[in-house]
């Protein structure tokens, strides 16, 4: 089965970046989807088609995805930004598949 | 603006049976396809049913395949998730997903899940 590894945590302080990496076999040639989920909430679409942004995801967020991994970027991360994030993507033998989540932590 | 409202959680006992619906709005329900996805307490996210459009296709993770059948009502603008034989495991908060248009297989809106507990 098709698997994406993801950090547990990062860390990060208040206007500084976070970059969170998620790793597969090939995911360069997949689609990657990335998503904001905060306690107790349902997740949030953050990042789509690797690096589109939904309407009212602020522009802090981005996205990049090459060879083995996908990246999400948060500039100028602010205390709000706390939250697991997921990365997502589709295989053929796996369907949809998520990440195995990483927590963002501000300091 | 799109909603998913979710019901049908609760408690039940190993061995169990339970139904699930996806009220949608906001959206014409009848051209998206829509999913099932579920989260363990504590735990990351599983995808666990897909079905298109019309109906025709329908995909289940390897986890709940035989046990769990999802089935739409497009006339009701409604979605389901049919639970049987339920299991410890199956614990979680269960979302109605919707996919987005285009390429990327993503998931764009989302329920506020309801939770389905097995227990005795």
């Amino acid at each position: 089965s098709y698997e994406l590894p993801q950090p547990p945590s990062v860390s990060v302080s208040p206007g500084q970046t976070a970059s969170i990496t998620c790793s597969g076999d090939k995911l360069g040639d997949k689609y990657t989807s990335w998503y904001q989920q905060k306690p107790g909430q349902s997740p949030v679409l953050v990042i789509y088609q690797d690096d589109k942004r939904p309407s009212g995801i602020p522009e802090r967020f981005s996205g990049s995805n090459s060879g083995n991994t996908a990246t999400l970027t948060i500039s100028g991360t602010q205390a709000m930004d706390e939250a697991d994030y997921y990365c997502q993507a589709w295989d053929s033998s796996t369907a949809y598949v998520f990440g195995t989540g990483t927590k963002v932590t501000v300091l | 603006e799109v909603q998913l409202v979710e019901s049908g959680g609760g408690l039940v006992q190993p061995g169990g049976s339970l139904r699930l619906s996806c009220a949608a709005s906001g959206f014409s329900f009848s051209n998206y396809e829509m999913n099932w996805v579920r989260q363990a307490p504590g735990k990351g996210l599983e995808w666990v049913s897909y079905i298109s459009t019309s109906g025709s296709f329908i995909y289940h993770a390897d986890s709940v395949k035989g046990r769990f059948t999802i089935s739409r009502d497009n006339a009701k603008n409604s979605l389901y998730l049919q639970m049987s034989s339920l299991r410890a495991e199956d614990t979680a908060v269960y979302y109605c997903a919707k996919l987005g248009s285009g390429y990327g297989h993503y998931f764009d809106y989302w329920g506020q899940g309801t939770l389905v507990t097995v227990s005795s």
